[in-house]
């Protein structure tokens, strides 16, 4: 279960606030991902990164923010225009082009 | 633009039986396709993988068969346990260079004792 870590692991938010979800990794991968998955749903993918300094929006990137400064770490920020934020959120990491995703514990994010 | 259809959302089997889970994808470029299991609460985590240059693959009760003809692949899993009990994702990925998963929508199965 190591390499890719995610905190907090819950998370409570009231309306209008912005919120910062961490994720780091020490499997040394270039490439990051965020997720977003609803109940019972499967994954949608918010944000992704290649490289430092570099990211794409995924399906879903509208009322979040990601930022990519250092190779371990890929926070991602819940904003206040995110209208139904509430839901568990995963991130991952995989090395190369096409190859496993790692993911991490995941953090279940509540709008209160 | 690129899906992945994932069929059945549910199944139920009894214990001792096989399963078997069908993934259909849209883009032809893709070239690896990995499944992945996600118990309840948990993270998903990869049970199998193949990619397009292989028709099957076996991991002792876990096999994994691709067409690329057709665009389909599926994951088939003999002998089933309590313990498979789980959600499963396939997910189609490429073409090289994108970094993009596509994800199906998941199969819950459940191994009844």
């Amino acid at each position: 279960d190591g390499g890719i870590t995610q905190s907090p692991k819950y998370l409570f938010r009231k309306e209008g606030q912005n919120v910062t979800l961490s994720c780091e990794q020490n499997l040394n991968h270039d490439a990051m991902y965020w997720y977003r998955q609803d109940p019972g749903q499967g994954l949608r993918l918010i944000y992704y990164s290649q490289i430092v300094n570099d990211f794409q929006k995924g399906d879903i990137a509208e009322g979040y923010s990601v930022s990519r400064e250092k190779k371990e770490s890929f926070p991602l920020t819940v904003t206040s225009a995110q209208k139904n934020p509430t839901a568990f959120y995963l991130c991952a990491s995989s090395r190369g082009t096409v190859n496993e995703q790692f993911f991490g514990p995941g953090t279940r994010l509540t709008v209160l | 633009g690129e899906n992945v259809e994932q069929h059945p959302s549910t199944l139920s089997v009894q214990e001792g039986d096989s399963a078997v889970i069908k993934c259909t994808y849209s883009d032809s470029a893709s070239n690896y396709f990995p499944w992945y299991k996600q118990e309840l609460g948990k993270r998903p985590q990869l049970i199998i993988d193949i990619r397009s240059n292989v028709g099957e693959k076996k991991d002792q009760r876990i096999a994994v068969t691709l067409n690329k003809t057709a665009k389909h692949f599926s994951l088939h899993i003999t002998e089933t346990q309590p313990e498979d009990s789980a959600v499963y994702f396939c997910a189609a990925v490429g073409p090289s260079g994108t970094y993009k998963y596509i994800f199906g929508t998941g199969t819950r199965l459940k191994v009844l004792a």
